[in-house]
């Protein structure tokens, strides 16, 4: 079955940085989208970024946009999610995970299905 | 960016009784929309898609509707397994892919 592992989180102070990773298996990784999403302590869901399947295209939220950056390396199965200049607020649970599909007549209808686990970031000095 | 609210931010219901969420867009989406549940210290699992498809192995009493800017998640008749947060999700063509604060059930 798919899976996915995230790794890299820890204790950063603000202003660091820090790279986490998402380890897929049981899919051809190469063939789909992935994001980032995260959730803070007691907190809802946010969306971070997104990459394209080959890696042409990103995105993120604004909240993280010109601090963070998405990749990917299909022949590794990995995904990465570099961030710099953290803050405070970005402490969270990290979670990465596939945006799977259903397509009909050229139209699709999109949702993240599975997650990983996450790994926790915390920003504190 | 289009935003996403849900209401009530929570609610208390006894088992077997009818629950409806609503999710609001802020610009229209079509159906464009996903459902979650996301229960006590799990990841979120995906209940509905495209505004109104059961996802596969999710149980028949939740039931998804809407189009345009309105949205509703119900669960026919609630089950002690429903504890759980439910957010709903914007999927357009667009970023961001714009979650929903929340709502929070509880059993009664």
């Amino acid at each position: 079955q798919v899976q996915l592992v995230e790794s890299g989180g820890g204790v950063v102070q603000p202003g660091g940085s820090l790279r986490l990773s998402c380890a897929a298996s049981g899919l051809t990784f190469s063939g789909y989208d992935m994001h980032w999403v995260r959730q803070a302590p007691g907190k809802g869901l946010e969306w971070v970024a997104f990459i394209r399947s080959d890696g042409t295209n990103q995105y993120y939220a604004d909240s993280v946009k010109g601090r963070f950056t998405v990749s990917r390396d299909n022949s590794k199965n990995t995904m990465y999610l570099q961030m710099n200049s953290l803050r405070a607020e970005d402490t969270a649970v990290y979670s990465c995970t596939k945006a799977s599909r259903y397509c009909i007549n050229g139209v699709c209808w999109y949702w993240f299905d599975p997650w990983g686990q996450g790994t926790l970031v915390t920003v504190s000095s | 960016d289009i935003q996403m609210t849900q209401s009530p931010s929570s609610l208390s219901a006894s088992v077997g009784e009818r629950v409806t969420i609503t999710c609001r867009a802020s610009q229209g989406i079509s159906n464009y929309l996903a459902w979650y549940q996301q229960k006590p210290g799990k990841v979120p699992k995906v209940l509905i898609y495209a505004a109104s498809a059961l996802q596969s192995g999710v149980p028949s009493r939740f039931r998804g509707s809407g189009s345009g800017t309105d949205f509703t998640l119900t669960i026919s008749s609630l089950q002690p397994e429903d504890v759980a947060t439910y957010y709903c999700q914007k999927f357009n063509s667009a970023p961001p892919f714009t979650f929903g604060p929340g709502t929070k059930v509880d059993i009664k």
